[in-house]
């Protein structure tokens, strides 16, 4: 079955500094998500992309839908201590309009 | 504007019980999936519904059971409870209205704690 593999698994990292995480994938996926999730909550949906080569931003946050259709990555820019959390990647992959596969999610930790 | 709703928020059952859990979707939203999330993974899809009928469902066993309400909330039912199914399950709702790619909202989750 589809798998994402999210990297880094983890960052840790000084309060202003600029952050980059990807996702890729070994099939195609015709939607990238990328949610963001705190301690007891559910993920938050941070930028949903839909077209390949798409770059959308959110504030400080900057998505891409890569080219091939098998990856995308998320920028942070400026980093704030609230950043702090779970970045999880999620694809809609060809062939399935329902189901979301999600990355395994990269920890931030960020150092005032 | 409420957004997605689940209850309970905890829940301790023994192994072999059965579980209900139960999800109120967006306001707006007509479509239900749920998730199971492992301690340190990603959200793992159940399975979806829509007009009260599951149509489409990941990897999982029979014992996850669902369905939906006219009202568009649903539940999900687990059986024959094993240590593993211990997680967050998580609930997400959209709107099929439009294209079919909607994005998911979820919401906070039931932690289930299998003992």
């Amino acid at each position: 079955g589809q798998q994402l593999n999210q990297s880094p698994q983890s960052m840790f990292i000084q309060e202003g500094e600029d952050v980059s995480m990807n996702c890729t994938s070994s099939s195609i996926f015709n939607t990238w998500l990328w949610y963001k999730q705190d301690p007891g909550e559910g993920p938050v949906l941070l930028i949903a992309l839909y077209k390949a080569g798409e770059l959308t931003s959110n504030g400080r946050l900057t998505a891409q839908f890569g080219i091939t259709r098998k990856d995308s990555f998320l920028n942070i820019s400026a980093s704030i201590p609230s950043d702090v959390g779970i970045y999880f990647c999620a694809g809609r992959p060809r062939g399935s309009n329902y189901k979301l596969t999600f990355g395994k999610g990269t920890l931030l930790t960020v150092n005032p | 504007d409420a957004g997605v709703t689940q209850s309970p928020t905890h829940l301790i059952k023994t192994r072999g019980q059965q579980v209900t859990l139960r999800c109120s979707p967006k306001s707006g939203h007509d479509t239900v999936s749920w998730y199971q999330q492992a301690l340190g993974q990603g959200p793992q899809f159940i399975f979806q519904y829509y007009e009260e009928e599951e149509r489409q469902r990941g990897n999982f066993p029979d014992r996850f059971s669902g369905h939906q309400f006219p009202n568009y909330s649903s539940e999900l039912n687990v059986n024959a409870l094993l240590l593993g199914d211990s997680a967050l399950y998580l609930c997400a709702s959209s709107s099929t209205g439009g294209p079919s790619n909607q994005p998911q909202h979820f919401g906070d989750g039931t932690r289930l704690s299998i003992l």
